[in-house]
């Protein structure tokens, strides 16, 4: 079985400051990591994936994540945040167990202040 | 391409009603999942279907079913509907082509209200 834990419910950033949100997970077989964003009443944007290869990930907006394998980390960063950045964002794990299940962890708000 | 879309995008029900919510996936994408989202316990997975079978499903009641049309698209129901099941229902399609893995697209969802 797979679970994921964000490790901060909240982060409150001034603009332009870096920011990292962190992810632990922990699993009995293999993964694909993630990170995704949702603006307030809108579905799931996905940010990056790792599957395989180089463990430093870059997605869309600047941001990118790190695999740790033997910490079980995945967490993300952004050098330099904006005000457009303040959004919800969540860490999933997927796994191939005979069909793809994909567990999310609970979320960090991430607010970020003029 | 057009992508997933769902239908309604708000509902309203009363308790003991039943529901069914509808999802198109991305043209070509032949997996289709479901999520539940609440402010409680964030986003569960509810289950999977390939190719008009289920193949994974998550620790939610009986209450819960889904099922998948020839065309891809799907839908899920739920029976019996309690206070609890006020939730935003996702609904996320990947076109699989192996067990490697392929991206999922999300839609807007569906956010139900039970009074």
């Amino acid at each position: 079985a797979q679970s994921v834990t964000q490790l901060d419910s909240q982060v409150p950033v001034f603009e332009e400051a870096p920011v990292e949100l962190r992810c632990n997970y922990s699993s009995s077989v293999s993964v694909y990591l993630f990170w995704y964003v949702q603006y307030p009443n809108q579905g799931l944007q996905l940010l990056l994936k790792y599957l395989s290869g180089s463990t430093l990930v870059k997605g869309i907006n600047g941001f990118e994540a790190e695999f740790n394998k033997s910490q079980t980390s995945f967490h993300l960063r952004k050098p330099s945040v904006h005000i457009s950045d303040t959004a919800e964002y969540f860490c999933a794990v997927s796994a191939y167990t005979g069909g793809f299940k994909t567990i999310f962890g609970a979320g960090t708000r991430l607010f970020v202040k003029a | 391409k057009a992508g997933v879309t769902q239908t309604p995008r708000y509902l309203i029900k009363t308790r003991g009603q039943q529901v069914t919510l509808s999802c198109s996936p991305i043209s070509g994408h032949r997996s289709v999942s479901w999520y539940q989202q609440t402010p409680g316990q964030g986003l569960q997975f509810l289950f999977e279907y390939f190719s008009e079978t289920q193949r994974n499903k998550g620790n939610f009641p009986g209450r819960f079913s889904g099922r998948q049309f020839s065309n891809s698209r799907s839908e899920m129901n739920v029976s019996t509907l309690e206070l609890g099941d006020s939730a935003l229902y996702l609904c996320a399609s990947s076109l699989v082509v192996d067990i490697s893995y392929n991206e999922q697209f999300f839609g807007p969802g569906t956010r139900l209200t039970v009074l």
